[in-house]
């Protein structure tokens, strides 16, 4: 099946830095990526849709000045929070849809654990 | 926007009886119905999904059965094993809305 990456998989930070966290699509292009958060033992929620060339579409409640996304080439999507702080402590996982097929797969990442002091 | 209950929140059975799991969804035009398997700190992997054209699939000891008049679906699994406990998610729509999630105990 199609695999997606996420870099890095485990992130320490002090409060007020930025994180830029890496999503790529290894064998397939990836017009759409999803960027999700999932606090313990909590559902994963939808922070944004990313499109390749395009503003990424944020859900409600989502601040889009603090979780900056780009999404600048088919198998690269990143999300960077800024002026991280310990309640951004999450873990954060992509997904990508396949482009070119004829699907609605959607094939998650790895996740990122973020850990703000 | 999309809207996915799911229940029970948390569901315990013996090892070889059988699981369900329920989701109800608000839009009506969705037609996409992905379920997710997610062990601790790893990702939601894909078990089994099913297309609004179609009522029932079934994948060896899983099947999910959909009701778009009652925008409904579910999840079952038979002769659980202990490597089927897990939270599963269900979800909805080409950009997945996840429900809240299910802890799969399976009981020895």
């Amino acid at each position: 099946g199609a695999v997606v990456s996420q870099h890095p998989s485990w992130v320490i930070c002090k409060s007020g830095t930025s994180v830029k966290i890496e999503c790529r699509s290894l064998d397939f292009q990836a017009t759409t990526m999803f960027w999700y958060r999932q606090f313990p033992k909590q559902s994963l929620m939808l922070m944004a849709t990313s499109n390749e060339g395009s503003k990424a579409t944020y859900e409600q409640g989502v601040e889009k000045d603090k979780f900056l996304i780009n999404h600048a080439s088919l198998t690269l999507s990143t999300l960077t929070v800024t002026s991280a702080h310990p309640e951004d402590s999450s873990f954060y996982i992509c997904s990508a849809r396949d482009g070119q097929g004829h699907t609605d797969t959607q094939y998650f990442g790895p996740g990122t654990r973020l850990t703000v002091l | 926007g999309e809207n996915v209950e799911q229940h029970p929140s948390t569901l315990s059975v013996q090892e070889g009886d059988s699981a369900v799991i329920k989701c109800t969804y608000s839009d009506s035009a969705s037609n996409y119905f992905p379920w997710y398997k997610q062990e601790l700190g790893k990702r939601p992997q894909l078990i089994i999904d099913i297309r609004s054209n179609v009522g029932e699939k079934k994948d060896q000891r899983i099947a999910v059965t959909l009701n778009k008049t009652a925008k409904h679906f579910s999840l079952h699994i038979t002769e659980t094993q202990p490597e089927d406990s897990a939270v599963y998610f269900c979800a909805a729509s080409t950009k997945i809305i996840f429900g809240k999630g299910t802890r799969l105990h399976i009981l020895p």
